[in-house]
């Protein structure tokens, strides 16, 4: 199936920094999703988009949709160590009818003390 | 409030046997989609039943099926198990539309 093009792979940061990411398409999406992901645990969602443009925020995490609605953004600010763990992106095409979502292949985040 | 609530939590099975797993939704929600996670192909859409109706289904074999029962309450199976059918089993609810689009703790299935 369809994978989503997540960047960076992995980071590692210092306590402290900010941390962008990002998912580009091919395809138009109607929805994007960010997840986080810790071992052996499902993904929690941490924010979802609806509107090309939108902005929005969840205390330290800013995600974007993008203008183009081929792309979306997280950012998350002043990392703390609990923020390790693997980001993923969730698209869903405008052609699809029902809940379908592709996914990137996850950003790992180190948040180094 | 429950999250959505998957069994078992792991499973030790052997080649060629089948297996069922099987998704509690949360209170409300009436879509459930199922994925597998792998180290190497990821998070894949395996199928996703609403309102006890399959909806959308991924690129997986027939061996893959599930169904929703009328409490919106979902099962997989997976027939003549294989050893690349070991992998992260996830189960995703959702109210309207994809609003609140949860997932459980999932399944960790191994084959061997």
């Amino acid at each position: 199936g369809q994978q989503l093009n997540q960047s960076p792979q992995s980071m590692f940061i210092q306590e402290g920094e900010d941390v962008s990411m990002n998912c580009t398409s091919s395809s138009i999406f109607n929805t994007w999703l960010w997840y986080k992901q810790d071992p052996g645990e499902g993904p929690v969602l941490l924010i979802a988009l609806y509107k090309a443009g939108e902005l929005t925020s969840n205390g330290r995490l800013t995600a974007q949709f993008g203008i183009t609605r081929k792309d979306s953004f997280l950012n998350i600010s002043a990392s703390i160590p609990s923020d390790v763990g693997i980001y993923f992106c969730a698209g869903q095409p405008s052609s699809n009818t029902g809940n379908q979502f592709y996914f990137g292949t996850g950003t790992s985040l180190t948040v180094i003390p | 409030k429950a999250g959505v609530t998957q069994t078992p939590r792991y499973l030790i099975k052997t080649r060629g046997q089948q297996v069922t797993l099987s998704c509690s939704p949360i209170s409300g929600h009436r879509s459930v989609s199922w994925y597998q996670q792998t180290p190497g192909q990821g998070l894949q859409f395996l199928f996703e039943y609403f309102s006890e109706t399959q909806r959308n289904k991924g690129n997986f074999p027939g061996r893959f099926s599930g169904r929703q029962f009328s409490n919106s309450r979902s099962e997989m199976n997976v027939s003549t198990l294989e050893l690349g059918d070991s992998a992260l089993y996830l189960c995703a609810s959702a109210r309207r539309g994809t609003y609140g689009y949860t997932f459980g703790s999932g399944t960790r299935l191994t084959v061997v």
